[in-house]
């Protein structure tokens, strides 16, 4: 079975600084990958996904990932991080080959960025 | 276009009631998913549909949870004798199909609490 790995419960950074959340997965293929954002009071908005080709995938708001096979990640990079950022961030991995097609969930990253 | 919609956005129920949660997919979506997400956690994933097949039933936690939907419209979660453990966010999410590349759209929640 897949699961995925947030290990950054909660992360303050300042405004303008560069940001990175890391996600790690198991599963015993290659993976469909998705990063989702959560605001306030909001339902879950996709940034971006991976599911084969380039491994450096760009998203929407100026954030990328990028999918490491050898280390079992896709961590999510912003070079300039903005107030409007501050969320919770979800890592999910799905199923290729497999008769499941629900996404499995990280526990989630609470970004708070500081003026 | 419309994006997932859910009913009602708040439900505060009496333990031992019995609950129904809507859940109207994106127009064309064959596939619908159930989430549900305990305060301060990751989403944990209930139970899904694809067109005219079986429900995956998988996540389903216990056999007071059940769900319907009739063809690719609407669909219903319900949960019957509801225990403070109920007490969560339950999140829906429709594809066009359930390949598992498509994008899970999400609707906004029905937040359950459960006295």
């Amino acid at each position: 079975a897949q699961s995925v790995t947030q290990p950054d419960i909660h992360i303050t950074v300042s405004e303008g600084a560069s940001l990175e959340l890391r996600c790690n997965y198991s599963y015993g293929a290659t993976p469909y990958l998705f990063w989702y954002v959560q605001s306030p009071g909001q339902g879950l908005q996709l940034l971006l996904k991976y599911f084969s080709g380039d491994t450096l995938v760009q998203g929407i708001k100026g954030f990328e990932a990028e999918f490491k096979r050898s280390q079992s990640s896709f961590n999510l990079r912003k070079p300039s991080v903005h107030w409007s950022d501050a969320a919770e961030y979800f890592c999910a991995v799905g199923a290729q080959d497999t008769g499941r097609r629900a996404l499995t969930f990280g526990s989630g990253t609470r970004l708070q960025v500081q003026p | 276009g419309a994006g997932v919609s859910q009913s009602p956005s708040n439900k505060v129920t009496e333990k031992g009631k019995d609950v129904e949660l809507r859940c109207d997919p994106i127009s064309g979506h064959t596939a619908l998913y159930w989430y549900r997400q305990r305060l301060g956690q990751g989403l944990e994933f209930l139970i899904y549909f694809q067109g005219n097949s079986a429900p995956d039933k998988s996540g389903l936690p216990s056999d007071r949870f059940s769900a319907e939907r009739t063809g690719e419209s609407v669909s219903t979660l319900t949960i019957q004798r509801t225990q403070q453990e109920d007490s969560a966010v339950y999140l829906c999410a429709s594809s066009l199909d359930s390949l598992g590349q498509e994008t899970q759209y999400f609707g906004p929640g029905t937040r359950l609490l459960v006295l």
